[in-house]
């Protein structure tokens, strides 16, 4: 079974802070996602990685910058929280080189920035 | 930009019902198509893919594909009440790993 898993389900913090979100997968996938979802928006990209030391901006960028030093730890960071930030933030891992793959989701992370 | 257009519902079906779940796509590059279920609280949960026009059945559920009219849907026969969840369109490119979702749509099934 594939397992995606992130530091924190609850997370408070309060404006202007810097906010680390950290996500690791098992299953030796290449591509690492982070997303944010918020309500009558959906799930929207906000970085991705295709390899370690590797990034690409995705949709929603402002704001956020990532880091990927192992193939297995995909990290969001929040440079200095805002107050829009507050969301539900998930990571999502597969592997690629296939016809068609499939993201795999951690359980998330409900940020508040105060 | 890419678009992903749901319905977000509520949608209520009677349990044993077919409850029928709809999703449009803007990009005619658009190569594969994916559902995913999603409770109240929890991670997007992957319940199929489909990439080739037609159906696709697994279990109670069955994913159509019309790359003619940009037009995907979810049917699920015999509606349980453990299906009520929001439902996930995404779609993407063939070989290009980003996925574009839709908002979801809200599925309540009422025993």
């Amino acid at each position: 079974d594939v397992k995606v898993t992130q530091s924190s389900r609850y997370l408070v913090k309060r404006t202007g802070e810097k906010v680390f979100l950290e996500c690791v997968q098992d299953m030796d996938h290449e591509n690492m996602f982070w997303y944010r979802q918020d309500p009558g928006l959906g799930l929207r990209l906000i970085y991705f990685s295709y390899d370690v030391k590797m990034k690409e901006k995705g949709d929603i960028p402002e704001g956020y910058s990532v880091s990927r030093e192992k193939k297995e730890r995909f990290s969001l960071i929040l440079e200095s929280a805002s107050t829009n930030q507050t969301s539900m933030y998930l990571c999502a891992s597969e592997t690629s080189g296939r016809a068609v793959d499939t993201q795999y989701f951690g359980p998330g992370t409900r940020l508040t920035v105060l | 930009q890419k678009e992903v257009e749901q319905n977000s519902g509520p949608l209520s079906v009677p349990e044993g019902a077919i409850a029928s779940l709809n999703c449009t796509y803007s990009d005619r590059g658009s190569q594969s198509f994916f559902w995913y279920r999603q409770y109240s609280g929890k991670s997007p949960e992957l319940i199929m893919f489909i990439y080739s026009n037609g159906d696709k059945e697994d279990g109670r559920f069955t994913a159509q594909l019309n790359k003619a009219s940009q037009y995907v849907s979810l049917l699920i026969r015999d509606s349980q009440p453990s299906d009520s969840a929001t439902y996930l369109c995404a779609v993407s490119d063939f070989g290009n790993e980003k996925l574009t979702f839709g908002t979801g749509t809200r599925l309540t099934i009422i025993p």
